[in-house]
């Protein structure tokens, strides 16, 4: 257990339909990423927040795609209007980042919340 | 384009033996190397990280190499053990990138009894 939980652990969902996902970080990390992961392949990224900031997205974050961090602690993945291609494991990390360090900070990784879209 | 690359995709060795995971990157500008672990349906595991000054590190029965220079890496897995069955992925992070990570596709690794 790293200390990052994720909620729900399975979704499954039909087609055209909303789903959100809530991830806790480790409480004292300023950071927080979300990755998508597809079987057989390594995670990619998709966002990331500085305590409340969201400072990137991922062009394959599509408009469907909204996540928050109002208060600089949990965060949620929202997805509207599911589609089959969305079916992946959705993971998050969390990390603290200390000033001038450029971001190399070790990251810890929730259990992923598994997607599935019928 | 940055990419990390792993070979072999998978790789079936018997218990105790030894073995090792390759990983090329064109990460640029580097900033750090990191080996994970990840279990089938759980989140990736931090086993070692590395930066550039660093060509060696080990944990346990894990030791990662890193030839910044020709930008390779390699995680040498000694005395297998059942537990070890799972994906290994090679990551790696660019400078003033948010901490933003790149991913290998990872090394299924299966040890067999």
């Amino acid at each position: 257990d790293t200390g990052v939980s994720q909620d729900p652990r399975h979704k499954i969902t039909k087609r055209g339909q909303n789903v959100t996902f809530r991830c806790d970080p480790i409480s004292e990390h300023n950071r927080l990423y979300w990755y998508r992961q597809t079987l057989g392949q390594g995670p990619e990224f998709l966002t990331y927040f500085q305590n409340e900031a969201q400072l990137e997205k991922s062009r394959l974050l599509s408009d469907r795609f909204s996540a928050e961090r109002p208060k600089g602690s949990f965060s949620t993945l929202e997805i509207q209007r599911t589609e089959q291609g969305d079916s992946a494991m959705y993971l998050c990390a969390s990390s603290l980042e200390i000033l001038g360090t450029g971001g190399s900070n070790e990251q810890f990784f929730g259990p992923g919340t598994r997607l599935t879209v019928l | 384009k940055n990419q990390v690359e792993q070979s072999p995709q998978s790789l079936i060795i018997l218990e105790g033996k030894n073995c090792t995971l390759q990983c090329n990157y064109t990460v640029s500008p580097f900033s750090n190397l990191r080996w994970y672990k990840q279990d089938t349906g759980r989140g990736p595991v931090s086993l070692t990280i590395m930066t550039f000054s660093e060509n060696t590190k080990s944990n346990g029965r894990y030791t990662a190499t890193l030839d910044a220079d020709t930008k390779q890496s390699s995680l040498h897995i000694t005395a297998s053990q059942l537990s070890d069955s799972a994906s290994y992925i090679c990551v790696v992070s660019a400078k003033n990138q948010g901490g933003k990570l790149i991913f290998g596709q990872g090394t299924e690794l299966s040890v067999k009894p």
